[in-house]
């Protein structure tokens, strides 16, 4: 569900590792799962998305899995980089209302040399 | 591809005054229109959405109102704002794809 009033986890990680971001959404029946990137002071950058029907998507250095017997959703970034430091917050779009898009709470990461 | 451009991208109200908001986009036409907040180092909260000009879904009850006067502009409004109205204001419109939302650069309001 939606989670805005809660500060945001913090994940740190060293350059050139590889980062996991972790997603827990809250409705079955969503169909279409999204990641997005806000970098401080500008809105929201769509990174990935993903249907219901896949469990694995891969872009350039990140990669979504959908695990959907345990609403889990996560972002991984191969070898990451400073300009990879940033909120990432996953979205879901329920099937009962498709003009909507379900945000989670996000996640800081923080990449230091 | 399309761009939402919103301004001010800046603004400093007192408590009372009005505020006024404006969200346009191009390179697309009959978009979803998206008004969400968010408070500093939180996540995004739905205010407002609209899927046609004059048709708006409220989202919050607050003291904020919002209104599409054309198929491409998007407005939030105050009639008297509130020190809890201040934070982080994004446009965000549906893409002609997928259901992926695009985002404008936001406006950064302070209530004084």
């Amino acid at each position: 569900g939606e989670s805005v009033g809660l500060h945001l986890p913090t994940l740190s990680v060293q350059e050139g590792d590889n980062s996991i971001i972790n997603c827990a959404y809250s409705n079955s029946a969503s169909d279409y799962f999204i990641w997005y990137k806000q970098e401080s002071g500008k809105g929201p950058q769509f990174i990935i998305d993903i249907r219901s029907n896949m469990d694995k998507r891969q872009g350039q250095r990140v990669t979504v899995l959908l695990n959907k017997t345990v609403k889990h959703l996560s972002l991984q970034i191969a070898a990451t980089q400073p300009g990879d430091s940033a909120v990432y917050f996953c979205a879901e779009t329920p099937v009962y209302n498709t003009d909507k898009l379900i945000f989670g709470t996000g996640t800081r990461l923080q990449v230091f040399p | 591809s399309q761009t939402i451009h919103q301004w001010p991208a800046t603004l400093v109200q007192p408590v009372g005054s009005p505020l006024s908001l404006e969200c346009t986009v191009e390179g697309t036409s009959n978009p979803n229109l998206y008004w969400y907040r968010q408070a500093a180092g939180r996540g995004l909260q739905l205010l407002f959405y609209s899927v046609g000009i004059g048709q708006i879904s409220s989202e919050v009850p607050q003291n904020l109102s919002a209104s599409r006067p054309q198929d491409r502009q998007f407005i939030l409004s105050s009639k008297k704002l509130l020190l809890s109205d201040s934070g982080f204001y994004l446009c965000a419109s549906y893409g002609t794809g997928a259901y992926e939302q695009y985002f404008g650069p936001g406006t950064r309001l302070t209530v004084t």
